[in-house]
């Protein structure tokens, strides 16, 4: 059946960049998009950004354009999310998704914590 | 950007009641919209999209209306795996953004 299994926690200082993985299982990988979201403590579903899996182009969110670069390695099945000079604000679970719409399959999310 | 409205923030209901949860565009999205249910320490799950089409392993009970910029969540007898926050996002246009969630809880 179709996975994301992203990567294991994290704890990063400000200033700092954590990069977490989304490997696919149970489907053709370039079939479909990534998507990245995050979650901060308590709080709602923010968007980040879109990674075609075919072609490899993306689309940031305004927000943090400029800070995040999101790739993909076919022959692995996996996308990555690279996040730089990270803020306390940063602290959250991220989450990889599936499709290029709505999200239909989602990682288990990874936890990044940013403290000094 | 497209920005998603909720209400209620929390519903407080009773095993068997009918649910009626909001989501409100800040300008038309067509039937771009997506609902999804979270339980605590959980990912999202896809509930609902096209804005009236139930996602595979949901059942009946759970049912989306409306176009434009008034859509609705309905639940027509909850269940006790219902109790849950639930998310509206419209794929409309870039930036994908969310509502900020209503809380289903026990009453």
């Amino acid at each position: 059946q179709v996975q994301l299994v992203q990567s294991g926690a994290e704890v990063k200082k400000p200033g700092a960049s954590v990069k977490v993985s989304c490997k696919a299982f149970g489907y053709t990988f370039n079939t479909y998009g990534i998507n990245w979201l995050r979650q901060a403590p308590g709080q709602g579903l923010e968007w980040m950004g879109w990674i075609s899996t075919k072609h490899g182009n993306t689309n940031y969110a305004q927000k943090i354009k400029g800070r995040v670069i999101m790739t993909t390695d076919t022959s692995t099945s996996t996308a990555y999310m690279d996040l730089r000079s990270l803020r306390s604000d940063d602290t959250a679970v991220y989450y990889c998704a599936r499709d290029d719409f709505y999200f239909d399959h989602w990682g288990q999310g990874t936890l990044v914590t940013v403290s000094s | 950007e497209t920005v998603m409205t909720q209400s209620p923030v929390t519903l407080a209901m009773s095993p068997g009641e009918r649910a009626s949860l909001s989501c409100r565009a800040s300008h038309s999205i067509s039937s771009n919209l997506a609902w999804y249910q979270q339980k605590p320490g959980q990912a999202p799950r896809l509930l609902i999209y096209g804005a009236s089409t139930r996602a595979t392993g949901f059942p009946a009970r759970f049912s989306g209306s409306g176009s434009g910029t008034e859509f609705t969540l309905t639940i027509s007898s909850l269940q006790s795996e219902d109790f849950a926050v639930y998310y509206c996002q419209q794929y409309n246009d870039w930036p994908f953004t969310f509502g900020p969630g209503t809380k289903v809880d026990l009453k």
